[in-house]
């Protein structure tokens, strides 16, 4: 069963820093892309970044280019968002989602089938 | 940027009704199309993906069609469960990006 679990949310002020993991399990993490998307309290979905497999592959949103940094640890079934000078617009619960597809349909592997559970990040002072 | 448009932003229903939203992209994106479910704190629940095709486990009454830049989301008959946001999403390129969603409400 795949399952994520993202951690190091909380309080911060603007400005500052946060270091956000997610936990991966279920599945060969090594051998897929993930992501990061986020959404602001009743607000929509926002994608954040992707990271390729083998982490040769980068992309980010312009809302965080510059700002924020994704990275994987394969050997820990992990993923990272390092996010610097934080404002008050990334308030939001942030969730890891893998571009995993039942290889019967490989059709889905540019899809969000799984999601973790999220974690709250607030920008406040 | 691709920009994602859904309408309406919100519809009320009853139980039994058939419910339609519509996503148009900015530009054409192909089939490169996902349309997502989301109840009050949970995460998103992915329904279609490819535009058209039902993800396992979603129910029949769920269906997605179009290509290109128009897509529809169809309910064919709402049930209690369904009440919800459904968003959007393209795959065909760089940034993702998501409609601003559409919240189903009880008439």
């Amino acid at each position: 069963e795949v399952q994520l679990v993202e951690s190091g949310g909380g309080l911060v002020q603007p400005g500052g820093s946060l270091r956000l993991s997610c936990a991966a399990s279920g599945f060969t993490f090594s051998s897929y892309s993930m992501n990061w998307v986020r959404q602001a309290p009743g607000k929509g979905l926002e994608w954040v970044s992707y990271i390729s497999s083998g982490s040769s592959t980068i992309y980010y949103a312009d809302s965080v280019k510059g700002r924020f940094t994704i990275s994987r640890d394969n050997a820990k079934n992990s993923l990272y968002l390092q996010m610097n000078s934080l404002r008050d617009e990334d308030t939001a619960v942030y969730y890891c989602a893998p571009n995993y597809y039942d290889t019967k349909h490989p059709a889905q592997r540019y899809y969000f089938d799984y999601w973790g559970q999220g974690t709250l990040v607030t920008v406040s002072s | 940027d691709i920009q994602m448009t859904q309408s309406p932003s919100s519809v009320s229903a009853s139980v039994g009704d058939r419910v339609t939203i519509t996503c148009r992209a900015s530009q054409g994106i192909s089939s490169y199309l996902a349309w997502y479910q989301q109840k009050p704190g949970k995460a998103p629940k992915l329904l279609i993906y490819a535009a058209s095709s039902l993800q396992s486990g979603v129910p029949s009454r769920f269906g997605g069609s179009g290509s290109g830049t128009d897509f529809t989301l169809t309910i064919s008959s709402l049930q209690p469960e369904d009440f919800a946001t459904y968003y959007c999403q393209q795959a065909n390129s760089f940034p993702r990006t998501f409609g601003q969603g559409t919240k189903v409400e009880i008439k």
